[in-house]
């Protein structure tokens, strides 16, 4: 069956270094999209992504980064790992164009981080 | 800044009984979805409504949108044990780009 894996689910990493959180859908997906979950502040997108080569900044991108170099995979990069990046990182993915807004999104099962 | 904000924050009942949570928003969309989060896992669409929709139902999901007031309802009806999770309410407030913002969501208990 199609789906969408995150890895590792559980990472616990030292300040200042690099952390890279995998993202892999089955489904041919065009758009992804990266995601962290905080108490009191729901889901904040921090990248996203509508194709190959083609990829954005969200709401809160600042230390991170992304690079898609094939359709099934968006990469998560914690340049430098700070305390404030401690959280739940969700990847998800749509089908269809970038303008098409009644895709659902499907959510991986998510990666804990915690920075030490 | 977030575009939902859902009340209530928390909500406890009975199995059997009915759950109401709301969502309001701030600019003009196209359309808006509810999702559910079971604890430590990843969200999961429920039902989409479009701007010019006012109630749409799934099972015993009742979903209303009333765009003059920015505001949408989210009614489970005899809730079971399973409802217990935390549900988002998701507009596309960024217009045209696929995006969505996702409010803080309401967590729901049901009680056997």
């Amino acid at each position: 069956d199609a789906e969408i894996t995150q890895s590792p689910r559980h990472k616990i990493t030292e300040t200042g270094r690099q952390v890279t959180l995998a993202c892999h859908q089955t489904w041919n997906h065009n758009n992804m999209f990266w995601y962290r979950q905080d108490l009191g502040h729901g889901l904040r997108l921090i990248h996203y992504s509508y194709g190959v080569q083609d990829t954005n900044k969200g709401e809160v991108s600042d230390g991170y980064s992304v690079s898609r170099s094939n359709t099934e995979d968006l990469p998560l990069t914690l340049e430098s790992a700070a305390s404030s990046q401690t959280s739940v990182y969700f990847c998800a993915s749509t089908p269809g164009t970038k303008s098409r807004t009644t895709d659902t999104q499907y959510f991986g099962p998510g990666t804990r981080l915690t920075v030490l | 800044s977030q575009q939902g904000e859902e009340d209530p924050q928390a909500l406890s009942i009975q199995e059997g009984e009915n759950a109401t949570m709301n969502c309001s928003y701030k600019t003009s969309i196209n359309n808006l979805q509810w999702y559910r989060q079971n604890s430590g896992r990843g969200l999961v669409h429920l039902i989409l409504i479009r701007s010019n929709e006012r109630e749409k139902h799934s099972g015993r999901l009742r979903v209303t949108l009333d765009t003059s007031k920015k505001s949408s309802s989210l009614l489970i009806t005899a809730s079971r044990a399973a409802d217990t999770a935390s549900y988002f309410c998701a507009t596309d407030a960024y217009g045209n780009t696929g995006k969505l913002i996702f409010g803080q969501g309401t967590t729901l208990q049901v009680k056997p």
